[in-house]
């Protein structure tokens, strides 16, 4: 079956680290992946989208990995502060398995703390 | 721009009920997805709307449906509510095309009494 997973509930670490997070997958060809924070009782929030022919993306502290033939994403964030401290989501979009249509299968998401 | 609005914010159904949330797009994306949040299953889509058509369903039982409306606009139906279905219901808007990022809303927190 298809499945999505994200290291760990929860990730503790301290501010000014940096925070790695995984996301693994099985049985799927994605040809994008996306990572989202999500704030408790609030919508996800995009952050950042890979396409499966880039092997880096970055945008200011966070940086994202895409290994296809690993079938994993890394997401990190540098220079980690308290405001980080989110849960966050990688999500795939299979668009192309689907035939058409635009739906984005998310991972069980990683609850990220940052102490000060 | 004005962000994705979910109306209700929050909502208390009795069992058998049935329920319709509503869902307004960004200015200019045609297509609209909904997503069921559970604790325990976490984020799982439920359909997708493109132009007033439905392009994509997630697997949900029939009770679920949707629909979207020639301003793009989108409503949810359940019918028959069931105690499992109290979760937080998301809609998601974006441009419907293959990569694009989606724009969510605050959603709506239905609870089934």
């Amino acid at each position: 079956s298809q499945k999505i997973e994200q290291n760990s509930e929860a990730l503790n670490i301290q501010e000014g680290k940096t925070a790695t997070l995984t996301c693994n997958y099985t049985n799927y060809s994605p040809a994008y992946l996306q990572w989202y924070r999500q704030d408790p009782g609030r919508g996800p929030v995009f952050l950042l989208l890979i396409r499966e022919n880039e092997k880096e993306k970055r945008k200011e502290r966070l940086k994202v990995t895409f290994d296809t033939t690993l079938k994993q994403s890394l997401f990190h964030i540098t220079a980690s502060q308290p405001a980080d401290s989110a849960t966050y989501l990688c999500a795939l979009d299979i668009w192309v398995l689907t035939g058409g249509g635009n739906k984005l299968t998310f991972g069980t998401g990683t609850q990220l703390k940052v102490e000060l | 721009k004005a962000g994705v609005t979910q109306t209700p914010r929050y909502l208390i159904k009795t069992r058998g009920q049935q329920v319709t949330l509503s869902c307004s797009p960004i200015s200019g994306h045609r297509s609209v997805s909904w997503y069921q949040q559970t604790p325990g299953q976490g984020l799982q889509f439920l359909f997708e709307y493109f132009s007033e058509t439905q392009r994509n369903k997630g697997n949900f039982p029939g009770r679920f449906s949707g629909r979207q409306f020639s301003n793009s606009r989108s409503e949810m139906n359940v019918s028959t509510l069931e105690l499992g279905d109290s979760a937080l219901y998301l809609c998601a808007s974006s441009f419907g095309v293959e990569g694009a990022e989606a724009f969510f809303g605050q959603g709506t927190r239905l609870t089934v009494v």
